[in-house]
C-alpha cells in the first residue's frame, strides 16, 4: 500500500534552517514526491517535485531558500533563512496508477 | 495568470447532493489532467478524484467511490464534482487542482469551496 509518513510538527527559529521529512512506504522507495505548502487561511501552493535521485523541480516563484533532496525512501524539504511567512503546514504527495496520496502533513512553527 | 476558482459549496443535509464547479483560466485547460482534493476541519489534505484531459479515465478515493462523480467540459474550461449521498464526514474545504503537464502531481491549486454536511 502506497503511504507517505510525515512528522506532525517541527519548529525552528527565525533566520535558521529546517529540514522536513516525508517517508515512502516499503516497496515504493523509487517514487517521486511533490511538496506543497498551506499557509493559514490560504489555499495550498505547490513548492517542488523531488525525484528519487534527489533532483528537484520548483514551482514558479518559489524562493531559492527552498530546496529538495532524497535518501532511500526519504524525501526532504529544506528551508533556509526561515521567515515568519514560512510558518505553515507542509504536505508531501505521491502517485501511482489510479491513485494519488498525500502525507499527513507537518505543521512548521517559526519561533 | 493561471487561475482555478471553485464554487457550489454550501450547507447540505446528510443524504443530500451538491455539485461543485471549478472555472479554469490562464492556460489551455483541455491539455491538463485535473483533480479534486479536500481538507476536513483539523485534518490534512485528502485526494478525492482525478480525471484525464479527455475524460477517458477517472479515479476515485475509496471514501467517495460510488457516491461522487467527476466530470469536465473542455469547451467551457470547467471541472465538476457531483456529490451524492453526502455524509457528515464529507464536510471539508474542496480544492480544484491542476496536475502538471505530463506530470501526476498538483502544480496549481484553487482557493477552495466549503461543503458542510449537517442537519
Amino acid at each position: 500500500q502506497l503511504v507517505l509518513t510525515q512528522s506532525p510538527s517541527a519548529s525552528a527559529s527565525l533566520g535558521a534552517s529546517v529540514k522536513l521529512t516525508c517517508t515512502l512506504s516499503s516497496g515504493h522507495s523509487s517514487f517521486a514526491i511533490a511538496w506543497h505548502q498551506r499557509q493559514s487561511e490560504k489555499g495550498p501552493r505547490f513548492l517542488m517535485k523531488v525525484n528519487s535521485d534527489g533532483s528537484h523541480n520548483k514551482g514558479d516563484g518559489i524562493p531559492d531558500r527552498f530546496s529538495g533532496s532524497s535518501s532511500g525512501a526519504e524525501r526532504y524539504l529544506a528551508i533556509s533563512s526561515l521567515q515568519s511567512e514560512d510558518e505553515a503546514d507542509y504536505y508531501c504527495q505521491t502517485w501511482g496508477t489510479g491513485i494519488r496520496v498525500f502525507g499527513g502533513g507537518t505543521k512548521l512553527t517559526v519561533l | 495568470e493561471v487561475q482555478l476558482v471553485e464554487s457550489g459549496g454550501g450547507l447540505v443535509q446528510p443524504g443530500g447532493s451538491l455539485r461543485l464547479s471549478c472555472a479554469a483560466s490562464g492556460f489551455t485547460y483541455s491539455n491538463y489532467r485535473m483533480t479534486w482534493v479536500r481538507q476536513a476541519p483539523g485534518k490534512g489534505l485528502e485526494w478525492v478524484s482525478y480525471i484525464s484531459s479527455s475524460s477517458s479515465t477517472m479515479y476515485y478515493a475509496d471514501s467517495v467511490k460510488g457516491r461522487f462523480t467527476i466530470s469536465r467540459d473542455n469547451a467551457k474550461d470547467s471541472l465538476f464534482l457531483q456529490m451524492n449521498s453526502l455524509r457528515a464526514d464529507d464536510t471539508a474545504v474542496y480544492y480544484c487542482a491542476r496536475e502538471g503537464f505530463g506530470e501526476s502531481h498538483v502544480d496549481v491549486w484553487g482557493r477552495g469551496t466549503t461543503v458542510t454536511v449537517s442537519s
